[in-house]
């Protein structure tokens, strides 16, 4: 199966900031991974497909790249709204994975 | 636009089963692999079945290989997931989802417990 090694697991920062997320592969998934977006209670909402294309409606400070085995999401300037748990997930090989989660915290 | 409605969940004995289901609407339902999902309390994302369009093809999460089954019903827009000899730690809420367009339902609660 195909680890996804997320990191970090919980960031704390602030309204503005720049953060970078990172999800690495144990092995090669091309461009196949999406990233969400989970707020309590609440379904995941996906930002990122196919490694770098955002969903329409998603706003623009956020941003995907990477591929092979190595791919990052980035928040450019963190808003209040943003503050939430990311995760990614690969759909290159079955079973698809989820990396562990990060929780993004003021 | 694209809906999916879980149904079925709730409290059942340790090795117990339950049928878990999907409605789906707003898309071509037959042209699209189905996957259902579950996070348990506290915890993150796991991936747990997958099935083909014709639902020929299924791929299962090795946590529940063997007693859970996926399936479809295309002419009525439908996933299920048939859970047997559940356990403590299938307790869960479940989420049907087209991966590939990104859309996941509100998810059904699952919880075993005696």
């Amino acid at each position: 199966d195909i680890q996804m090694t997320q990191s970090p697991s919980s960031l704390s920062a602030s309204v503005g900031d720049r953060v970078i997320i990172s999800c690495r592969a144990s092995q090669d998934i091309s461009n196949d991974l999406d990233w969400y977006q989970q707020k309590p209670g609440t379904a995941p909402k996906r930002l990122i497909s196919a490694a770098s294309s955002l969903q329409s409606g998603v706003p623009l400070r956020f941003s995907g790249s990477g591929s092979g085995t190595k791919f990052t999401l980035t928040i450019s300037s963190l808003q209040p709204e943003d503050f939430a748990t990311y995760y990614c997930l690969q759909h290159n090989t079955f079973p698809n994975t989820f990396g562990q989660g990060t929780k993004l915290e003021i | 636009q694209v809906h999916l409605v879980e149904s079925g969940g709730g409290l059942v004995k340790p090795g117990g089963s339950l049928r878990l289901s999907c409605a789906a609407s707003g898309f071509s339902f037959s042209d699209y692999y189905m996957t259902w999902i579950r996070q348990g309390p506290g915890k993150g994302l796991e991936w747990v079945a997958h099935i083909s369009t014709t639902g020929r093809v299924t791929y299962y999460a090795d946590s529940v290989k063997g007693r859970f089954t996926v399936s479809r019903d295309n002419a009525r827009n439908s996933l299920h997931l048939q859970m047997d000899s559940l356990r403590a730690d299938d307790t869960a809420v479940y989420y049907c989802a087209r991966v590939r367009g990104g859309d996941w339902g509100q998810g059904t609660m699952v919880t075993v417990s005696s």
